[in-house]
């Protein structure tokens, strides 16, 4: 089955600087990649998504950019604030048969925005 | 629109006791699913409905874990008995349909199982 691996486990970051988390997954046939922000105490809520006929996607400061031949996609926060604090997970998924709609998601990064 | 409900928020029982957990989907939304995410870990799918039917459940520990969705709509999954290694956060999603992947894919906030 998909095999999802997330990079870095926590990062720290001062307000304003950049983040960058990376992931890289197992299965060729996933197509869709979603990045969720997980706060404390709620579930997991989709920031943004990339899907494999598309290199780049943009969302005001969130970015998400994938390599299909390297099978790694990773997600760029700049600007960051303070609100940017959470645990992002990157997520994997492929349609056909019965794993259409399931996501297998990477061990979460811990971010922390230092005011 | 409504979220994903799901209840109770927490809860605490003894090993080898039952307990069962509810979720009501966004209304209209045909698939649901039951993820386990255990401290410190990414959400783990359990189970997988379309309607009332089962599409997945691979990884569901079908010795102790028990699911349904009755008419298509709410959903229960229960745990008999519990395990120390039950400790999690049982996360309901419910998306449109099985093209839901990306589209209108949502999460409860969960339910916080400690075994003790």
């Amino acid at each position: 089955g998909e095999n999802v691996e997330q990079h870095p486990s926590t990062l720290s970051v001062q307000e304003g600087d950049s983040a960058v988390i990376k992931c890289t997954y197992s299965d060729s046939a996933s197509n869709y990649f979603p990045w969720y922000k997980q706060e404390l105490g709620k579930g997991p809520q989709l920031i943004i998504d990339i899907r494999s006929n598309v290199g780049e996607k943009k969302d005001q400061r969130i970015a998400v950019t994938l390599n299909k031949t390297a099978k790694h996609f990773s997600l760029h926060i700049t600007e960051t604030q303070p609100e940017d604090s959470a645990v992002y997970f990157c997520a994997a998924s492929r349609a056909g048969g019965t794993s259409y709609g399931k996501l297998t998601f990477g061990q979460g990064t811990i971010l922390t925005v230092h005011p | 629109e409504a979220g994903v409900a799901q209840s109770p928020r927490y809860k605490i029982i003894e090993k080898r006791q039952s307990v069962a957990f509810w979720c009501n989907p966004i209304s209209g939304h045909a698939t649901l699913y039951w993820y386990q995410q255990i401290l410190g870990q990414g959400p783990k799918l359990l189970i997988q409905f379309q309607n009332n039917g089962v599409v997945d459940d691979s990884q569901l520990p079908k010795d102790r874990f028990s699911a349904e969705r009755l008419k298509g709509v709410d959903s229960t999954l229960k745990i008999q008995p519990a395990k120390l290694e039950d400790s999690a956060v049982y996360l309901c999603a419910s998306s449109p349909g099985l093209k839901g992947v990306g589209y209108g894919y949502t999460f409860g906030s969960g339910t916080r199982l400690t075994v003790v």
